[in-house]
């Protein structure tokens, strides 16, 4: 079965500094990935996926993730971190059962950015 | 394009109670997600619907149930409400032409945040 492990519930920087989220994966078919990101009292945005192809996923708010398959991860990096990028993120892995798609997630990981 | 719509947002409930949620979908879009989000365990998966046929179903009691409507809007059910049920309820649709192992994304509508006392 999929599944996807977040290291790091809770990851604080500072502002301007580098964003590493790092998600591990264990899938017994070739996966496909998704990080989204939770702002407080919202639901879920989609920041980026991984199908097939470029192992390097840009994403949305200048969000990127890499996967590499020979370390089972799809870790999440963003250059610059703004305040704004305080938020819950989550790693999640597609897994299907009769034909129908649902997503397993991580346990998240709360990014606090110190000014 | 709107996105997902939930109703209501909040709701407060006592336990052996029952509730009804409501989800409406992005226009277009055929299939319904229904996740539960708690502190304790995370995101899980409660069931998947598409063209008013539930496909996928997850570990949860038979209390938890569902349904969806032609026009693709779902609803989701708890009845015999516990304590445990409190929970940030998510629903998310996605576009999809046919039944199948697609990869697709989910959009996630606001939730509603059940809280059973």
């Amino acid at each position: 079965a999929q599944s996807v492990t977040q290291l790091g519930s809770h990851v604080s920087v500072s502002e301007g500094a580098l964003v590493l989220l790092r998600c591990n994966y264990s899938s017994s078919v070739p996966p496909y990935l998704f990080w989204y990101v939770q702002y407080p009292n919202q639901g879920l945005q989609l920041l980026l996926k991984y199908t097939t192809g470029a192992t390097l996923v840009k994403g949305i708010n200048g969000f990127e993730a890499e996967f590499k398959k020979s370390e089972t991860s799809f870790h999440l990096t963003k250059p610059s971190a703004h305040m704004s990028d305080a938020a819950e993120y989550f790693c999640a892995v597609s897994t299907w059962l009769q034909g129908a798609q649902k997503l397993v997630f991580g346990q998240g990981t709360r990014l606090t950015i110190n000014p | 394009k709107a996105g997902v719509t939930q109703t209501p947002r909040y709701l407060i409930k006592t336990r052996g109670q029952q509730v009804t949620l409501s989800c409406s979908p992005i226009s277009g879009h055929r299939s319904v997600s229904w996740y539960q989000q708690t502190p304790g365990q995370g995101l899980q998966f409660l069931f998947e619907y598409f063209s008013e046929t539930q496909r996928n179903k997850g570990n949860f009691p038979g209390r938890f149930s569902g349904r969806q409507f032609s026009n693709s809007r779902s609803e989701m059910n708890v009845s015999t409400l516990e304590l445990g049920d409190s929970a940030l309820y998510l629903c998310a649709s996605s576009f999809l032409k046919l039944p199948g192992p697609n990869v697709y994304e989910q959009y996630f509508g606001p939730g509603t945040r059940l809280t059973v006392t």
